[in-house]
């Protein structure tokens, strides 16, 4: 059974361009969250999703950021216009359809994003 | 008040010896608790949840005070491998997990 899977794992843009991370649940998980962790920081929450809502986006910057869960395919982050501030870890986790929020979340490996 | 608190260490100890992290938290509508352990560069995993009767796994103690706000980790039989940075996590009144910023052990032989 594989665990979350996030790619690319490594991503290098330049300032201005436009940056997508990918993120497929583990089997079985309907729910997904999206995680920024900034060097020498701990993990912040950006966003949760099920299949095709948004439900909470409450740590999500208010421009230049977005997330989808799509019906088919994986979870994508995606940021317009990165900024070297942009730099930072972003971790994709996932839980059963049990009791969001509550049950365990497990993490895939991260997309590190460096803007030059 | 940050929401979860932690001693950011370093904690450097010799193989053998046992050592305790501690964690406040400000949110008293929190559900739920976790340590996760994090090493360099690599993706968080669950070490144990923490339960209010505490709990042990192994070399691994937990423990949480809810009226003090309160959640340790008791590490005994320190081994090489248990160094790492220890996250300690609280699931806030949504559905959000909550992270400290670490804890790092650093145990040496």
């Amino acid at each position: 059974n594989a665990g979350v899977m996030q790619n690319p794992r490594h991503l290098v843009r330049r300032r201005g361009q436009e940056a997508r991370l990918r993120c497929s649940p583990m089997k079985g998980h309907s729910h997904v969250y999206w995680y920024r962790q900034l060097p020498e920081e701990g993990l912040k929450f950006m966003v949760y999703l099920q299949k095709e809502n948004i439900i909470d986006e409450s740590g999500m910057p208010k421009e230049r950021f977005s997330a989808e869960f799509p019906k088919e395919g994986p979870s994508i982050l995606r940021i317009q216009q990165v900024v070297r501030g942009d730099s930072a870890a972003y971790f994709c986790a996932s839980s059963p359809a049990r009791l969001a929020g509550v049950d365990t979340q497990y993490f895939g490996p991260g997309t590190r994003l460096t803007v030059l | 008040r940050k929401e979860v608190e932690q001693d950011p260490g370093p904690f450097n100890v010799p193989e053998g010896a046992t050592v305790a992290f501690n964690c406040t938290y400000s949110n008293s509508a929190s559900q739920s608790f976790f340590w996760y352990r994090q090493d360099c560069r690599k993706e968080p995993k669950l070490l144990m949840s923490v339960y209010s009767s505490g709990n042990e796994d192994g070399r691994f103690t937990a423990q949480l005070n809810r009226a003090s706000q309160y959640i340790s980790l008791l590490i005994r039989d320190s081994k090489l491998s248990d160094s790492a940075t220890y996250l300690c996590v609280v699931n806030g009144a949504g559905t959000a997990l909550i992270f400290g910023k670490g804890t790092t052990l650093s145990v040496s032989s």
